[in-house]
């Protein structure tokens, strides 16, 4: 059973930088074709992807938000971990992590999210 | 980067109806284009990959097609549990890169 919870901070304050972790079990992002990504939403917006990581540690980012974020693993904790720089309120948003498990060909599609946790930026 | 539009923004429909979803790519995007419905304070849930592949464990009243710039999705026949939010979302592959839509809130009339 394929499972991801996201943790961290609710509240954080502006020009403060944003870590937070994703938790996983029921598989391995060591395995061919594991990825993870995490992808957020303002209240009553859309969504919006950030970053992904695959099994290789290869590490891909949002155009726009690129220069903020970075992205890791820890393989052994079955985590990965996003960190984005210089927080700002517009950056509200409940933030989720997601798998990416390619088949043979290069489908990519989320296909298990965790449940999200949501982060306000504020003074 | 490319730009994903929905419409209609929002629609009512009643119980039984046919709902359609459009979804137009700013570029050519193949069928790099997946479907998913999100319930208030829920997590996403994929129904659709590929334009037209239903997941696994998705009823078949949900279905998707098109290919280029141009997708729909449907709901052959609406149902009390279909009120959500539905994305439209295209990806790249080399490298990976995703964009979702506006979203199309669907309502029951």
């Amino acid at each position: 059973q394929v499972t991801l919870r996201e943790s961290g901070p609710a509240l954080v304050k502006p020009t403060q930088t944003l870590t937070l972790t994703c938790t996983f079990s029921g598989f391995s992002l060591s395995t061919s074709g594991m990825c993870v990504s995490w992808i957020r939403q303002p209240p009553g917006k859309a969504l919006e992807w950030l970053a992904l990581i695959d099994w290789d540690d290869d590490k891909y980012y949002s155009t726009s938000l690129k220069t903020r974020l970075t992205i890791s693993k820890d393989t052994s904790k079955n985590q990965v971990v996003l960190t984005m720089t210089n927080m700002d309120p517009v950056d509200t948003a409940t933030y989720y992590c997601a798998r990416i498990h390619l088949s043979g060909l290069a489908t990519y599609y989320f296909d298990y999210w965790g449940q999200g946790t949501l982060v306000t930026v504020s003074s | 980067d490319i730009q994903m539009t929905q419409s209609p923004s929002s629609l009512s429909a009643s119980v039984g109806d046919r709902v359609t979803i459009t979804c137009q790519a700013s570029q050519d995007i193949s069928n790099y284009l997946n479907w998913y419905q999100q319930k208030p304070g829920k997590a996403p849930k994929l129904l659709i990959y590929d334009a037209s592949n239903l997941e696994t464990g998705v009823p078949s009243r949900f279905s998707g097609s098109g290919s280029g710039t141009d997708f729909t999705f449907t709901i052959s026949s609406l149902q009390p549990e279909d009120i959500a939010t539905y994305y439209c979302q295209q990806y790249d592959n080399l490298p990976p890169g995703f964009t979702f839509g506006p979203g199309t809130k669907v309502d029951i009339k």
